[in-house]
């Protein structure tokens, strides 16, 4: 199985600041037919998960412009430009490339 | 719009089995497969399996394979997950998801969630 690896786990933001989350892949995610099948996905308290970032950097509608998705291969990151209170919750990546789909550990961001 | 929706609740005893159901609605139910996905209590997310709506075709979590079926009935939009034998560590939120590999729509769409419960 294709284990992800989040990094921190934890991460307390001034709000208006930046924040970054880093996942790691145990191989590489890049799909027999070209595409990078990982996704982002935030997790508020008590809701169900909501897609921000499919396809590594795809911002899915409605999704504020401060979200953005980089990476390739096995190493990507999502970025939240300035953090605002809303954004509190758990963010979770995951693989859509090889079965079984994986999920990271999650990361909390909280505000300081 | 485009939603999923969950069953309610369920309370079980070790050794018994739960059926949840996904109703979806919205779109072309046909079109898409369903992922279902669970979370245990302060828990992270693991994928349990997917089903296509399509033609039923099915890939399951090797740790849950011979105790989790997946079906559809594609006459009313209702994805289902028939989780048998079950344990406490089965307590969990379980999650159905709109999903199909290849498509920008894949977990765009989730359900409410499902609590099920084991104790004795």
């Amino acid at each position: 199985d294709v284990v992800m690896t989040q990094s921190p786990l934890s991460l307390p933001v001034t709000l208006g600041q930046p924040a970054s989350i880093s996942c790691r892949s145990s191989q590489s995610l890049v799909h027999s037919d070209g595409n990078t099948y990982l996704n982002w996905f935030q997790q508020r308290p008590g809701q169900s998960p909501r897609r921000l970032i499919y396809k590594v950097s795809n911002r899915d509608s409605g999704v504020p412009d401060r979200f953005s998705g980089s990476g390739s291969g096995t190493d990507f990151t999502l970025k939240i430009s300035r953090v605002e209170a809303e954004d509190v919750g758990v963010y979770y990546c995951m693989q859509g490339t090889h079965w079984p789909l994986t999920f990271g550990g999650g990361t909390k961001v909280e505000i300081k | 719009q485009v939603q999923l929706v969950q069953s309610g609740a369920e309370v079980k005893k070790p050794g018994a089995s739960v059926k949840v159901s996904c109703k979806a609605s919205g779109y072309t139910f046909t079109s898409y497969g369903i992922s279902w996905v669970r979370q245990a209590p302060g828990q992270g997310l693991e994928w349990m399996g997917w089903i296509s709506a399509y033609n039923g075709n099915t890939n399951y979590a090797q740790k849950l394979q011979g105790r989790v079926t997946m079906t559809t009935d594609t006459s009313t939009s209702t994805a289902y997950m028939e989780l048998r034998s079950l344990r406490s560590d089965d307590t969990a939120v379980y999650y159905c998801a709109r999903d199909w590999l290849g498509s920008d729509d894949a977990f765009d769409i989730w359900g409410q969630g499902t609590m099920v419960t084991v104790s004795s």
